[in-house]
């Protein structure tokens, strides 16, 4: 069975500094991922995912995240944090990539410190 | 053009009592899900629909819980004899049969039984 783990249920940065939200995923089989967000009082929103065609995967907003099989990892990035990144973040994860459910992450909630 | 839509926005309902929330995925999405995201057990799927295929019902934690989804559109899902544990925001979401299956989210139903 495919899961993923978010190590952090908050993160605080403060603003124009480095974030960081990891993401560690167990598969037997190669992995799908996707980071979303979650605006208070919104659905979610993709900001990217790993489909297996290239390691590192910009999604929008200026993130990106790197799959790493070596270290089983999916960490989501983005070099200057910007007050309206605080949101909740979530990793999820598919058996393929197709029309599948997600199994999601406990989430992450981004705090920007101005 | 118009997201995934979702009725009532909120809810609240007595202990005991039937309720019924709907979804209207995005015209010409073909596969059809329901999330339910809690305090307890964060995000997780309950149901899924592909086109005229028989629904994955895997994720339903009882038989108090039903969906159906009506000339491949709209979805109604259904608790019956709602307890305080069902208390949650129930998520929807469609994707089409493309290169991207990307699920768009609803904004959510906000359960709140009393």
């Amino acid at each position: 069975a495919q899961s993923v783990t978010q190590l952090g249920s908050h993160v605080s940065v403060s603003e124009g500094a480095l974030v960081l939200l990891r993401c560690n995923y167990s598969s037997s089989v190669p992995p799908y991922l996707f980071w979303y967000v979650q605006y208070p009082n919104q659905g979610l929103q993709l900001l990217l995912k790993y489909t297996s065609a290239a390691t590192l995967v910009k999604g929008i907003n200026g993130f990106e995240a790197e799959f790493k099989k070596s270290e089983t990892s999916f960490h989501l990035t983005k070099p200057s944090a910007h007050m309206s990144d605080a949101a909740e973040y979530f990793c999820a994860v598919t058996r393929y990539f197709g029309n599948e459910k997600l199994t999601f992450g406990t989430g992450t909630r981004l705090t920007i410190i101005p | 053009g118009a997201g995934v839509s979702q009725s009532p926005s909120n809810k609240v309902t007595e202990k005991g009592k039937d309720v019924e929330l709907r979804c209207d995925p995005i015209s010409g999405h073909t596969a059809l899900y329901w999330y339910r995201q809690s305090l307890g057990q964060g995000l997780e799927f309950l149901i899924y629909f592909q086109g005229n295929s028989a629904p994955d019902k895997s994720g339903l934690p009882s038989d108090r819980f039903s969906a159906e989804r009506t000339g491949g559109s709209v979805s109604t899902l259904t608790i019956q004899r709602t307890q305080q544990e069902d208390s949650a925001v129930y998520l929807c979401a469609s994707s089409k049969t493309d290169s991207s299956y990307e699920q768009y989210f609803g904004p959510g139903t906000r359960l709140t039984v009393t």
